[in-house]
Formats: structure tokens, C-alpha cells, sequence
């Protein structure tokens, strides 16, 4: 069975402007969860999406949000992007998204300059 | 509100010795724990998971944790390490919230070296 992949891996972007990331989960995995891993703040939840549906989001500004499609592939926009959102940002999928455990993708590189 | 603290923020451990990663959890509920792995430039990967079945969890490549609700601690363990150990390690707590949400919450994670 393939991982969960995402798209691209690598991205450098300048302030100001906005992007969009691309996960797309194991096949059969319904739930989609996005993270953002900085060396200073960690790891960090940024939302959980559940049959195109939103169904929990962290504590961050509404320039992060994201999105469901039926196929359950998942996309993330940041608009309005600053320094500080240079991070890690991690695409994690599982079945149900009860207690299953997780399976992340690699991740997609953001760097803002 | 949950919380995950991860007491040592880099291990250091011969190959061969024990390794023990310690990590103490703070939740309303009954939580599910979990140890990921992460290796340089790499997603995580899932180690182990205790969901109020048996307290002591065996993962993959020989590690296991202990889930001690009297002490609150989820701590990780190997008998032997092995080079290939050396990675960071993040202890995750995972908590319903109402209705169908779920908040995970990770530590903020060990780097173990293991040494030659």
C-alpha cells in the first residue's frame, strides 16, 4: 500500500505571498490531520479533516486553512505568508481518526524569505 | 487539558546499552499514548500505542513502553540500542474532546545519540 504522499516537498516563498500544500492519504484513510513542526515551537496541530468535513483545528490564524476533497486527498493554503511560518508542515492520515494511529508523510519544506 | 512533557531533551547511550526516553502526561480522561520516531529529514513513524489494553506495550525494533497511570509517565525503552536508534523521539497524547473531535498534543521530543 503507498504512503501518505505529499506535494511538493520543497518550497520557498517570499512575505506577502500565499501557497498552497497537497497531502494525499493512504488509500482507505478517511481522516486527514495537518501539522507544523518549527525548532522553536515543535510540533504543533494545526486541523483534522474528516470526510471533507473540518472537525478539529489548533490555535492558529485564520491564513491557515485548509481543505477536503471526496477522494479524501487534502490541500493547506497559508495566505498573506510571514517569516515566521517557515516550518516543516506534516500531513498525517488514518483510518477513522479515533485512536488510530497516524502514518505522516515527509513533510513539505516551507521557507519564507 | 492535556499536556506531554518529555523530561530529557537529548539522550546519549552507548550501542548496546539500555536506552530509556522518559515522558510524564497530564490528561482530563483516560488518554491513548503514543512514541513516534522521526529520522533526519523524515516523516514520523509510529513506534507504539496504548489505548487502555494491556499497560505494557511492545512496538517495533525491540522497543516497548510502560503506561503507569499512578505516576502519570509513558516512558520508552530498549534493551539494547543500536546505531540505527539515533533519531528524535516525541511521546503524543491523545484526548477526545466533545463529540467526534480528537486533540493530540506531542512532547517536545528527545534527540537520542547513540555512540559507537
Amino acid at each position: 500500500k503507498a504512503g501518505v504522499t505529499q506535494t511538493p516537498r520543497y518550497l520557498i516563498k517570499t512575505r506577502g505571498q500565499q501557497v498552497t500544500l497537497s497531502c494525499s492519504p493512504i488509500s482507505g484513510h478517511r481522516s486527514v490531520s495537518w501539522y507544523q513542526q518549527t525548532p522553536g515551537q515543535g510540533l504543533q496541530f494545526l486541523f483534522e479533516y474528516f470526510s471533507e468535513t473540518q472537525r478539529n483545528k489548533g490555535n492558529f490564524p485564520g491564513r491557515f486553512s485548509g481543505r477536503q476533497f471526496s477522494n479524501s486527498r487534502s490541500e493547506m493554503n497559508v495566505s498573506t505568508l510571514e517569516l515566521g511560518d517557515s516550518a516543516l508542515y506534516l500531513c498525517a492520515s488514518s483510518l477513522t481518526g479515533a485512536t488510530d494511529e497516524q502514518y505522516f508523510g515527509p513533510g513539505t519544506r516551507l521557507t519564507v524569505t | 487539558a492535556q499536556s506531554v512533557t518529555q523530561l530529557d531533551s537529548h539522550v546519549s547511550v552507548s550501542e548496546g546499552t539500555p536506552v530509556l526516553l522518559r515522558c510524564n502526561y497530564s490528561s482530563s480522561y483516560s488518554p491513548s499514548l503514543f512514541w513516534y520516531v522521526q529520522h533526519p529529514n523524515k516523516g514520523l513513524q509510529l513506534l507504539l500505542k496504548y489505548t487502555s489494553a494491556a499497560t505494557l506495550v511492545k512496538g517495533i525494533n525491540g522497543f516497548e513502553a510502560e503506561f503507569k497511570k499512578s505516576e502519570t509517565s509513558f516512558h520508552l525503552t530498549k534493551p539494547s540500542a543500536h546505531m540505527s536508534d539515533a533519531a528524535e523521539y516525541f511521546c503524543v497524547v491523545s484526548e477526545w474532546l466533545s463529540g467526534s473531535a480528537r486533540q493530540l498534543t506531542f512532547g517536545s521530543g528527545t534527540q537520542l545519540t547513540v555512540l559507537p
